[in-house]
């Protein structure tokens, strides 16, 4: 089975610009999850989706928005592009279960210059 | 809200020594999940080992076993015969049950496994 996989993998964006990443979950998979890997503040919790619906969502502003298509591939935003926003961003899937062990994508580096 | 704590920035062992990896957390829910998370250089996040926090026994995973102490909130990483591939960042983990998928990171571990 192939694994979590996420485009693209490196971007380079200038303030004030919008990035939309992609994510594609494990087949069958149905959960993604995005988080946030920065060296000052680690790795944070950004938003859930399942089955098209939002279902948890983490500490971050309203810039960083995301949605879930009905094949489960998810995409996330960031509008309004700020320096502090360069990060790893990790998605990560799981099958469907409340509760379920999550498997990680390589993750997509973005530079904010 | 939950809190995880990893004490240990940076540990080294030799290769073929064990070594064990400390985690703490806090949280007033009876009904969760741990997990230790391996991030090597190439930053792709591994699932190393899981602990449902109504199993008594500890999880293990070839070479991989977890100390799960849960009225102390401990759940430390013991890595037996180390080898160099195991040279990574090492992250705890929590996860409410029934809330979703959402977990919640301790601030890492750098593991350096040395020849």
């Amino acid at each position: 089975k192939a694994g979590v996989t996420q485009t693209p993998r490196y971007l380079i964006k200038t303030r004030g610009q919008q990035v939309t990443l992609s994510c594609s979950p494990i087949s069958g998979h149905r959960s993604v999850s995005w988080y946030q890997q920065t060296p000052g503040q680690g790795l944070q919790f950004l938003f859930e989706y399942f089955s098209e619906t939002q279902r948890n969502k983490g500490n971050f502003p309203g810039r960083f928005s995301g949605r879930q298509f009905s094949n489960s591939r998810s995409e996330m935003n960031v509008s309004t592009l700020e320096l502090g926003d360069s990060a790893l961003y990790l998605c990560a899937s799981s099958t469907s279960g409340a509760t379920d062990t999550q498997y990680f994508g390589p993750g997509t580096r973005l530079t904010v210059l | 809200a939950q809190t995880v704590t990893q004490s240990q920035p940076e540990m080294s062992v030799q290769e073929a020594e064990t070594v064990t990896l400390s985690c703490t957390y806090d949280t007033s829910e009876n009904n969760y999940y741990l997990f230790w998370y391996k991030q090597p250089p190439s930053r792709q996040m591994i699932l190393v080992i899981r602990q449902e926090a109504y199993k008594q026994q500890n999880a293990t995973e070839n070479r991989f076993s977890v100390n799960f102490q849960k009225a102390a909130k401990s759940f430390s990483l013991k890595i037996s015969d180390s080898q160099l591939g195991d040279t990574a960042m090492y992250f705890c983990a929590f996860m409410k049950q029934g809330a979703g998928n959402m977990l919640t990171f301790g601030g890492g571990t750098r593991l350096m496994v040395k020849p």
